[in-house]
């Protein structure tokens, strides 16, 4: 699936860098979605973007940043981290009018050191 | 509060040995419910949307069926390429984009 792309594909950092993840869609959708995987947990979700607008931030702390400059594109900016932010970071898309079908990208896996 | 639980947790089959899978879930207003496949490492891959009870959806060796209160993904004569994580999603509430709840996933592993 190469409909959703994330770049880059793996990341470390130590806890007082400053990092971002970018996420960009080639589907023409208009809402735009940041998860969290770690291991043995179900995905977390983490924001919602409709139509470049903030909707649903799930109570996130505010090392994590996110930035919707338009419908394609999407990034989650990082600064001082902590080792239980490591985690495969995923980002999804969908068309909220006519379906809310979310389609992933690859995921990027990111360890704080 | 929307939850999802799936079963088992993970699931060992034969090459051939048709079976099932489940997702059970607790929410008000339901919109959609979704499955998914995932591979180690990489992002969910989408299979089915089931939008309402009695719908039914297949694809290849997949069918996903849903009731009120779970939907089942049947999986018939499984490949060895079937193996992967299967996750079920679902989606609540009325405003669009918002409310997604993710189960735990069932880990299936098929053996040649």
């Amino acid at each position: 699936e190469t409909g959703v792309t994330q770049t880059p594909r793996h990341l470390v950092m130590g806890m007082t860098n400053k990092k971002s993840l970018k996420c960009e869609q080639h589907l023409g959708h208009n809402a735009m979605y940041w998860y969290k995987q770690s291991a043995k947990k179900p995905l977390e979700l983490m924001f919602v973007y409709n139509f470049k607008e903030q909707t649903e931030n799930n109570s996130v702390p505010s090392r994590f940043s996110p930035e919707c400059p338009n419908s394609s594109h999407l990034f989650l900016h990082l600064h001082t981290l902590q080792p239980e932010d490591s985690a495969l970071y995923l980002c999804a898309s969908s068309q909220v009018i006519k379906s809310d079908t979310q389609y992933f990208g690859p995921g990027t896996r990111l360890t704080v050191l | 509060e929307d939850q999802v639980t799936q079963s088992p947790e993970a699931l060992r089959l034969q090459e051939g040995e048709s079976s099932s899978l489940n997702c059970s879930y607790t929410v008000s207003g339901l919109r959609g419910l979704f499955w998914y496949r995932q591979d180690p490492g990489k992002g969910p891959e989408f299979l089915f949307t089931l939008y309402s009870a009695g719908e039914e959806k297949e694809k290849e060796r997949l069918k996903a069926t849903l009731t009120k209160k779970e939907s089942f993904l049947h999986i018939t004569a499984p490949k060895p390429e079937d193996s992967a994580t299967y996750l079920c999603a679902v989606q609540a509430g009325r405003n669009y984009g918002q409310n997604f709840v993710f189960g735990p996933g069932t880990r299936l592993s098929v053996l040649p």
